[in-house]
């Protein structure tokens, strides 16, 4: 069974604070991948970053940094210097590889995020 | 990326009528389509996995004959709700994947609700 937890429902900042996102996933497959996605209040869900299990090398895009780390099963997200922009419900998903999992994504509960001007 | 097209954005019904849901994968072919169901202030969750060709698999919990699922052609999956309810009223989204399974690409999502 495949699981991801995001333990922070709600998370308000103030512009330019920076922020992270936690995300803890459980899968007994050896390999798979990790997703964020980002849903602003429109509804639709925003591709972020794909990670497979086997890279663990940490990614930044502009002000979006990933931190992967294996060893405790966690993969965070961190805005910089947050903008009212980024008000919006992010979440972690996880898909494994097992064949039997048929390509399905697991998502977390998903955080709003609000930042306040 | 890939895009999937995803239609109506909004609809209203009628309780006891019918509504069909399109998806369309528009630079690729999608041999597996997933339909997700969100409520209000939730998460995603899966309804059923459509194949090409294939049957849909409904997760537990899921009404296959209340919400059928076609997957005609490697661009079109379409999900009905039959006989809407109030209860319905949820935002439906789906999902393509190429085959090779890493991607997933997300349509705009439906609004529906049942009045």
């Amino acid at each position: 069974a495949q699981k991801v937890t995001q333990a922070q429902t709600e998370i308000s900042v103030v512009e330019k604070e920076d922020v992270t996102l936690d995300c803890v996933y459980e899968t007994r497959d050896t390999t798979y991948y990790l997703f964020w996605y980002k849903q602003p209040p429109s509804g639709e869900l925003v591709f972020l970053i794909r990670r497979n299990s086997f890279d663990e090398q940490n990614e930044i895009s502009g002000r979006y940094s990933w931190n992967f780390q294996k060893s405790t099963s966690s993969f965070n997200f961190t805005i910089t210097a947050s903008q009212v922009v980024d008000s919006a419900v992010y979440f972690c998903a996880l898909r494994g590889d097992s064949g039997g999992s048929n390509y399905k994504l697991t998502f977390g509960k998903g955080t709003l995020l609000t930042v306040n001007p | 990326g890939a895009v999937v097209s995803q239609h109506p954005s909004r609809v209203i019904c009628k309780s006891g009528t019918s509504v069909k849901i399109e998806c369309r994968s528009l630079d690729f072919q999608a041999t597996t389509m997933f339909w997700y169901r969100q409520f209000p202030k939730q998460s995603l969750m899966l309804m059923a996995t459509s194949n090409e060709g294939s049957k849909a698999t409904y997760e537990q919990g899921v009404e296959k004959d209340k919400f059928l699922i076609n997957h005609a052609s490697l661009t079109l999956s379409t999900l009905t709700v039959t006989s809407a309810h109030p209860e319905d009223s949820s935002f439906y989204i789906c999902s393509a994947s190429n085959g090779q399974g890493a991607w997933a690409f997300f349509g705009q999502g439906t609004r529906l609700t049942v009045v």
